[in-house]
């Protein structure tokens, strides 16, 4: 089954412990992208990778780090986390030859920094 | 920059009752558009999408039409179920991403 996993699902942490959110897509997708969600803001582009060592800000790219070393993993790095972190994370990928602008979405990670 | 913008929620319908959620964007050049639906506990999934003027995207008896000379891509349904309740989000392609609207809620009752 076509899937993008993300993990953890839910994760409830404090001011400063770095996190990694991991997603890891089935697909042989070459881009893949981080969203946050915020209430009344939509979704925003974090980071997003074209392909293996080719990773690029979005528009929200302050205090996150990501890593693109294999095709199917795009890993979500919280150095440290801060309250104004905590939102719905989403990973997404597509297929930019034959489905230009069709993301794939993970189920999302509810991030809780306290 | 490229921007869209939705109808506030939520959007309150009594099933069958006929469904408009007001979309308008803003952009440079002709992206293509889309609209997003995500259900509870879900992300987000392909709706429909229209890639150029005057196209007419369907899916699951929902249709939207890309109006040029509005700048508008209006997603409607004629006869809506309970199971259609879920957020939507309207969306345009916009340099490497998605730019996405705030969503609009939809709450079907039986």
């Amino acid at each position: 089954e076509a899937q993008v996993t993300q993990n953890p699902r839910y994760l409830i942490t404090v001011t400063g412990k770095k996190l990694t959110v991991t997603c890891s897509q089935n697909m042989n997708h070459e881009y893949m992208s981080w969203y946050r969600q915020d209430p009344g803001l939509g979704l925003r582009q974090i980071y997003y990778s074209m392909n293996v060592e080719v990773t690029d800000k979005g528009d929200v790219p302050e205090g996150y780090k990501v890593s693109r070393k294999e095709k199917r993993n795009f890993p979500l790095i919280l150095e440290s986390p801060s309250p104004n972190q905590t939102s719905l994370y989403f990973c997404a990928s597509n297929d930019r030859q034959m489905r230009p602008g069709e993301l794939f979405f993970g189920e999302g990670s509810r991030l809780t920094v306290l | 920059g490229n921007s869209v913008t939705q109808m506030e929620g939520p959007v309150t319908l009594s099933e069958e009752a006929f469904l408009t959620i007001n979309c308008t964007y803003t952009a440079t050049g002709y992206p293509s558009l889309f609209w997003y639906v995500q259900y509870p506990g879900e992300g987000l999934q392909l709706l429909l999408k229209a890639t150029k003027a005057d196209d007419k995207g369907s899916n699951k008896g929902f249709e939207a039409t890309y109006r040029k000379e509005t700048t508008s891509f209006h997603l409607e349904k004629g006869s809506v179920q309970v199971s259609d309740s879920a957020v939507y989000f309207c969306a345009l392609s916009s340099f490497q991403k998605l730019v996405f609207g705030t969503g609009t809620r939809l709450l079907v009752s039986p």
